[in-house]
């Protein structure tokens, strides 16, 4: 089945650091990917996506390129904030699953002053 | 905006009640989800509904029914709360097909003493 694996956490970076939380997936068809964060005390919410390959999500200065030859979705930000400081999840949607997605585990990033 | 809307924040219940956990969406989406967040799972899929009446099984559906009567209500039910139930439970919603994201409730905490 479909699966989705994201750099283990905790990650600690000092204000204006470049971070990159690394995804990989496995899925059958052609997948849609997407980044959720989760701020403290909330539910998730959508970052960004990409639905089909060679695609670029971007939001708020963070990135992510849909690349099917190494099958990953990895999140970038040049220079991050205090307010980024939360936990965030890559996820799939397969055209073969019925609309259900497949979570990540979840990194947790802090950002220090 | 899409709202999500789960009826509680917090809950705390006793061992072997029956709890109704509420969630309406303002959005005519068509599936609804919900989802347990525990630390170091991740999110589980619990249970799904494509459609009112309608309700698929997730990853870990023991102990746990559901109800959809209209399409903007997905009422999870807990028939005798356990212990080991005790989580932080999250609604989520979307419209069709495999490209449109999650629109996630703030959750509800749920202790059963």
């Amino acid at each position: 089945g479909d699966s989705v694996t994201q750099m283990e956490g905790p990650v600690t970076l000092s204000e204006e650091a470049f971070l990159t939380i690394n995804c990989t997936y496995t899925a059958t068809g052609y997948p849609s990917l997407f980044w959720y964060v989760q701020y403290p005390g909330e539910g998730l919410q959508l970052l960004l996506k990409a639905t089909k390959a060679d695609d670029k999500g971007s939001n708020k200065g963070f990135e992510a390129t849909y690349r099917k030859e190494t099958t990953s979705f990895h999140l970038e930000k040049g220079s991050v904030q205090v307010s980024d400081s939360a936990v965030y999840f890559c996820a799939l949607s397969g055209d073969t699953n019925a609309g259900k997605s497949t979570f990540g585990d979840g990194t947790t990033l802090t950002v220090k002053p | 905006d899409v709202k999500v809307t789960q009826s509680s924040r917090y809950l705390v219940k006793r061992t072997g009640e029956k709890v109704f956990l509420e969630c309406v969406q303002d959005m005519d989406h068509e599936n609804m989800f919900w989802y347990r967040q525990d630390p170091g799972l991740g999110l589980r899929l619990i249970y799904f509904s494509y459609d009112v009446k309608m309700k698929e099984k997730g990853d870990i559906p023991e102990g746990y029914s559901v109800s959809r009567e209209k399409k903007e209500r997905f009422s999870l039910i807990l028939e005798s709360a356990s212990t080991n139930q005790t989580s932080m439970y999250l609604c989520a919603s979307h419209t069709q097909g495999n490209n449109s994201p999650l629109h996630f409730g703030n959750g509800t905490r749920l202790t059963v003493t």
